[in-house]
């Protein structure tokens, strides 16, 4: 089986800009959860879906959204990018609640 | 809200010799799952090994191994005749087992592997 892909590896936007990032997980997978990850803070988990639907958010603000499409693929998007928002974004997908999420090897998004 | 602390920024081990990483955390559920994560400088996140609370046996994949202390809230990794690609961030992560598949990491541990 394939595993998790992300779309695109590395992003250089400006500030003020906005980014979508896409992640399609794992054939059969039907959760996605996204993270971010930076030098400062860690891993931060941002949002997951299950079946189209947000089934959690952690605590960022309203830049941050994210959907699920009907075939599990997901984008996040973030809106008025500020410098505090480069970091690695992590994107993992899940088979189920008794199941482990497996990682994508995430996007790096760099804001200038 | 549960968090998760892993003690020892770095580590270091001579390659064939066996290392242990600590892992603690914190929660009030009964019912969880805890993690061990591999990050490599491709910065790809591996899954190492799983634990589920309810399970008093240790898990076990291989050359890696946990020593699982629920009540003390203990989750240690125990790597084995370490190897050269062992060399990476090793993150703990806490799972509920209750609707979410939100994970909580801790800070990470650098394990550096010498020849």
């Amino acid at each position: 089986k394939a595993g998790v892909t992300q779309t695109p590896r590395y992003l250089i936007k400006t500030r003020g800009q906005q980014v979508t990032l896409s992640c399609s997980p794992i054939s059969g997978h039907r959760s996605v959860s996204w993270y971010q990850q930076t030098p400062g803070q860690g891993l931060q988990f941002l949002f997951e879906y299950f079946s189209e639907t947000q089934r959690n958010k952690g605590n960022f603000p309203g830049r941050f959204s994210g959907r699920q499409f009907s075939n599990s693929r997901s984008e996040m998007n973030v809106s008025t990018l500020e410098l505090g928002d480069s970091a690695l974004y992590l994107c993992a997908s899940a088979g189920g609640l008794a199941t482990p999420q497996y990682f994508g090897p995430g996007t790096r998004l760099t804001v200038t | 809200a549960q968090t998760v602390t892993q003690s020892q920024p770095e580590m270091s081990v001579q390659e064939a010799e066996t290392v242990t990483l600590s892992c603690t955390y914190d929660t009030s559920e009964s019912d969880y799952y805890l993690f061990w994560y591999k990050q490599p400088p491709s910065r790809q996140m591996i899954l190492v090994i799983r634990q589920e609370a309810y399970k008093q046996q240790n898990a076990t994949e291989n050359r890696f191994s946990v020593n699982f202390q629920k009540a003390a809230k203990s989750f240690s990794l125990k790597i084995s005749d370490s190897q050269l690609g062992d060399a990476a961030m090793y993150f703990c992560a806490y799972r509920s087992a209750y609707g979410s598949e939100k994970l909580v990491f801790g800070k990470g541990t650098k394990l550096t592997v010498n020849p």
